[in-house]
């Protein structure tokens, strides 16, 4: 079983959309959740950090359930400025990142 | 703002050569990261570095990958004798590290791609 399993997509969608991307992790002992973007062959940058009880910036809604292991990241009001790849990342005790595969969203205009 | 730097961006070289790759790593930062990303795959963990030591390293770092702090701002990554397999963009980052945690955020440099003959 991968550590972080995303949907890889492609998600195409037009702008203003509503988008939801959803990530399971397998270590139960992960003490960090984040979502990174990266654009083409660019480094990944970090999006937002990811809480129990859920966060907010600007568009951008994220949610932790940890007893179910679950990760989802919300996009209100899609710009084409979001198309890019969504990764999923968890953080074990320690000091590595896991990151999923990624998500792709294509927002069109 | 500050940011991670690396050197070079694209580093072209034959089976079988040594290749140091280059980071600064933001100034006041205590953790010190290599990750690779496979054209085409997911980001991998290489290695982490704290208090001029590797803290934790994959399965991936094996004999032929060593990390340097040599000075107070450079972070090298070096690869003995490069394999084909090993072309991947290679990413540097660095956390700031509170209370002796590291799981506090990563940035990444912009990367160097590693192309192995």
């Amino acid at each position: 079983r991968k550590e972080v399993e995303q949907d890889p997509g492609p998600f195409n969608v037009p702008e203003g959309a509503t988008v939801a991307f959803n990530c399971t992790y397998s270590n139960s002992a992960s003490q960090s959740f984040f979502w990174y973007r990266q654009d083409c062959r660019k480094e990944p940058k970090l999006l937002m950090s990811v809480y129990s009880s859920g966060n907010e910036d600007g568009r951008f809604t994220a949610q932790l359930n940890r007893a179910s292991q679950y990760i989802s990241l919300l996009i209100r009001d899609s710009k084409l400025s979001d198309s890019a790849t969504y990764l999923c990342v968890a953080g074990p005790r320690g000091n590595k990142l896991v990151f999923g595969a990624g998500t792709i969203l294509r927002v069109k205009s | 703002e500050p940011e991670v730097t690396q050197t070079p961006s694209h580093q072209v070289t034959q089976m079988g050569q040594e290749v140091i790759l280059r980071c600064v790593p933001i100034s006041n930062h205590l953790y010190f990261y290599w990750y690779r990303q496979i054209l085409g795959q997911k980001v991998e963990f290489l290695v982490s570095f704290y208090n001029n030591e590797i803290s934790e390293k994959s399965e991936i770092f094996d004999d032929q990958f060593s990390v340097e702090r040599p000075d107070g701002s450079n972070f090298t990554l070096k690869i003995r004798s490069t394999k084909l397999e090993d072309s991947a963009m290679y990413f540097c980052a660095s956390s700031h590290g509170t209370s002796g945690s590291s799981t506090d955020t990563q940035y990444f440099g912009p990367g160097t791609r590693l192309t192995v003959l």
